[in-house]
């Protein structure tokens, strides 16, 4: 199964809104990524936490890890339209990137 | 400059059939992978080949047969397709193979083939 899980599957806000996404994994990482993938498009990556890190920013991104939890959450603050893409936690297999299913942002103008 | 580049972006045929995609990256990168997104997005690694040696494969049918010529270029072949192998077929690149320290495991992709088996 998806070594990571993303909550919600979807999340629709306003313009100016606050999105955040979560993510869980099930076995010990040696680092976490997200990636964004705009409709018919690329996943582009966005960020990596590596697990001795706690919290990490990026622009108007901020990525937590909590490695006892085995979670991750993904912030983008003051959203706008161009947000609207899907999210893809990342975790390390190996010699292999393993995605979750990904949380569908919708952000209304 | 695309630095992940496939072709072709759709690809419509039907059953039976035999198709390839072909990838490129020009990132000098050492490591490159195939991956498969279904209809819920769902995204799983099928190859990885690092200079041209094939490292990961993750229990695809042997219809898929991935050809590496020189560590810039990773094409998929598919063999008499069938109906469940619709789905957007993604190349990505890295730097190096897996995450070990000082490796970001950045993953480049490229902007996926869309493959439709009627």
């Amino acid at each position: 199964s998806q070594q990571g899980e993303e909550d919600p599957q979807a999340l629709s806000i306003q313009e100016g809104e606050n999105a955040t996404m979560n993510c869980s994994y099930k076995t010990s990482i040696n680092n976490l990524q997200w990636y964004r993938q705009n409709s018919g498009r690329g996943l582009v990556h966005l960020i990596l936490i590596r697990s001795n890190e706690r919290e990490k920013h990026s622009g108007r991104l901020r990525v937590t890890l909590d490695t006892s939890k085995k979670s991750s959450s993904l912030l983008i603050t003051a959203s706008r339209a161009a947000d609207t893409a899907s999210y893809f936690c990342a975790t390390d297999g190996g010699f292999k990137t393993i995605f979750g299913a990904g949380t569908r942002l919708f952000v209304k103008a | 400059d695309t630095a992940v580049s496939q072709t072709p972006k759709y690809l419509v045929t039907q059953m039976g059939n035999d198709k390839s995609i072909k990838c490129e990256q020009n990132l000098g990168h050492d490591t490159m992978y195939w991956y498969k997104q279904d209809s819920k997005k769902f995204l799983k690694i099928m190859f990885s080949y690092n200079n041209k040696e094939l490292i990961i494969n993750e229990t695809v049918p042997n219809r898929f047969s991935p050809k590496s010529p020189d560590k810039a270029h990773l094409n998929l072949h598919i063999n008499s397709l069938e109906l469940g192998d619709s789905a957007v077929y993604f190349c990505a690149s890295s730097q190096d193979l897996g995450w070990a320290s000082g490796n970001t495991g950045e993953l480049f992709f490229g902007e996926g083939s869309r493959l439709t088996v009627l």
